[in-house]
């Protein structure tokens, strides 16, 4: 069982591209969530979905798009890269909106320069 | 402002011991708390939770106290191994009706002597 599957594991990008950040689960889950992992700031949610088709935005969502075309998946995009973003991003998901128990992926690492 | 934190950033606890990991909270609307457990490398995982109409819930080896009058949350670990050194968060959610999401604290580094 694979749970949550993000790519890429870790990617050097130079400021000004556009990035997207992959992310698929197969647990068939409602809802989908982006955080960010900076250190001493713990985890903060960029943007999130509660089901497919409707996205909502987190605490730090700014220079962050998402999109959720169907149950699976929820790429999330950074138009034009800038060093502040260098950052740990996890996908997560949820059997619904109001659960509290997330299932987390292993993270794909994220270098601006 | 509103905060979930963390009394100590790092903690060191020989094996076998118990360890207690405590959160402070200041949102008195939140409703639910959740205990995190990352290991070095990996996404975080869920532990243990617990609503606010309880005030202690109890998992395999572990157990969470919740303190409403104090807002004080902690994760009791027995008898501690070594796969438990990780860093531990707590979250809260202010409401189970709305649209809101987790809020995270910093984390706690809990290193497992041997």
């Amino acid at each position: 069982i694979a749970g949550i599957t993000q790519a890429p594991t870790s990617q050097i990008l130079a400021a000004g591209r556009r990035m997207t950040l992959r992310c698929t689960q197969d647990m068939r889950h409602n809802a989908m969530y982006w955080y960010r992992q900076d250190l001493g700031l713990g985890l903060r949610l960029i943007h999130y979905s509660n089901t497919a088709g409707t996205t909502g935005k987190g605490e730090v969502p700014d220079g962050y798009s998402v999109s959720r075309a169907n149950t699976d998946d929820f790429p999330l995009t950074l138009a034009s890269a800038v060093p502040s973003q260098t950052s740990v991003y996890f996908c997560a998901s949820s059997v619904g909106a109001h659960s509290g128990e997330l299932f987390f992926g292993e993270g794909s690492r994220l270098t601006v320069l | 402002g509103e905060s979930v934190g963390l009394h100590l950033p790092t903690l060191s606890v020989q094996e076998g011991d118990n360890s207690i990991i405590n959160c402070a909270y200041s949102n008195s609307a939140s409703d639910y708390f959740i205990w995190y457990k990352q290991e070095s490398g990996k996404g975080p995982q869920f532990i243990i939770d617990i609503r606010s109409n309880m005030d202690k819930r109890q998992g395999q080896r572990v157990t969470v106290l919740l303190n409403k009058t104090v807002k004080h949350l902690s994760l009791q670990i027995a008898a501690t191994q070594p796969g438990d050194s990780a860093v531990y968060f707590c979250a809260e959610r202010k409401s189970n009706f709305g649209n809101e999401k987790l809020t995270f604290g910093t984390g706690t580094r809990l290193t497992i002597i041997p």
